[in-house]
């Protein structure tokens, strides 16, 4: 059974863009997570979506937002970017409880 | 804001030996989850432990749960240089699939 795939793997981008990080849960997950892991801040939840509806929701601006498609895949959005959304974004699938993590996407904002 | 701290935050061992490192968190949970990082890389999952088990083994991995105390930890027998990563736990709460992680504990196996 094929993982959580994130695509892109790598991205650069400059202050002010937006940016859309895409991933695709392992097949019969229907939650998927999203997280961000930063050296000074550590890895952070940013919002779990569930059958197409956000669940639940970290502390992060509202340039955060993600949706899910009804096949389970997903995508992040990040608005204005600013030069602290650099970040390795991370994706979790799950089917109860355990979750699974894609490779992640390495954002470099310039 | 992280749940918890990790402890050590790096621990050093040759080939062979035992790795022990503990995770504190403040909140009461429904489980608890053990994952291995290599080099920036994604999280592999290691270990589920649940807040009404005492005791979990995967392997040459054990991991201890004690939800009176809000502590566990990981023990890694005879190592391996492939053992190298950073091993983080996570919390998962009432809410649901939204994990709380520790700051995470480096472990470098010498050969």
């Amino acid at each position: 059974k094929a993982g959580v795939t994130q695509t892109p793997r790598y991205l650069i981008k400059t202050r002010g863009q937006q940016v859309t990080l895409s991933c695709s849960p392992i097949s019969g997950h229907r939650s998927v997570s999203w997280y961000q892991q930063t050296p000074g801040q550590g890895l952070q939840f940013l919002f779990e979506y569930f059958s197409e509806t956000q669940r639940n929701k970290g502390n992060f601006p509202g340039r955060f937002s993600g949706r899910q498609f009804s096949n389970s895949r997903s995508e992040m959005n990040v608005s204005t970017l600013e030069l602290g959304d650099s970040a390795l974004y991370l994706c979790a699938s799950s089917l109860v409880d355990e979750q699974f993590f894609g490779p992640g996407t390495r954002l470099t904002v310039l | 804001s992280q749940q918890g701290e990790e402890d050590p935050q790096a621990l050093s061992i040759q080939e062979g030996e035992n790795a022990t490192m503990n995770c504190s968190y403040k909140t009461s949970i429904n489980n608890l989850q053990w994952y291995r990082q290599n080099s920036g890389r994604g999280l592999v999952h290691l270990i589920l432990i649940r807040s009404n088990e005492r005791e979990k083994h995967s392997g040459r991995l054990r991991v201890t749960l004690d939800t009176s105390k809000k502590s566990s930890s990981l023990l890694i027998t005879a190592s391996r240089a492939a053992d190298t990563a950073s091993y983080f736990c996570a919390t998962e709460g009432a809410a649901g699939n939204k994990l709380t992680f520790g700051g995470g504990t480096r472990v470098l196996v010498k050969p």
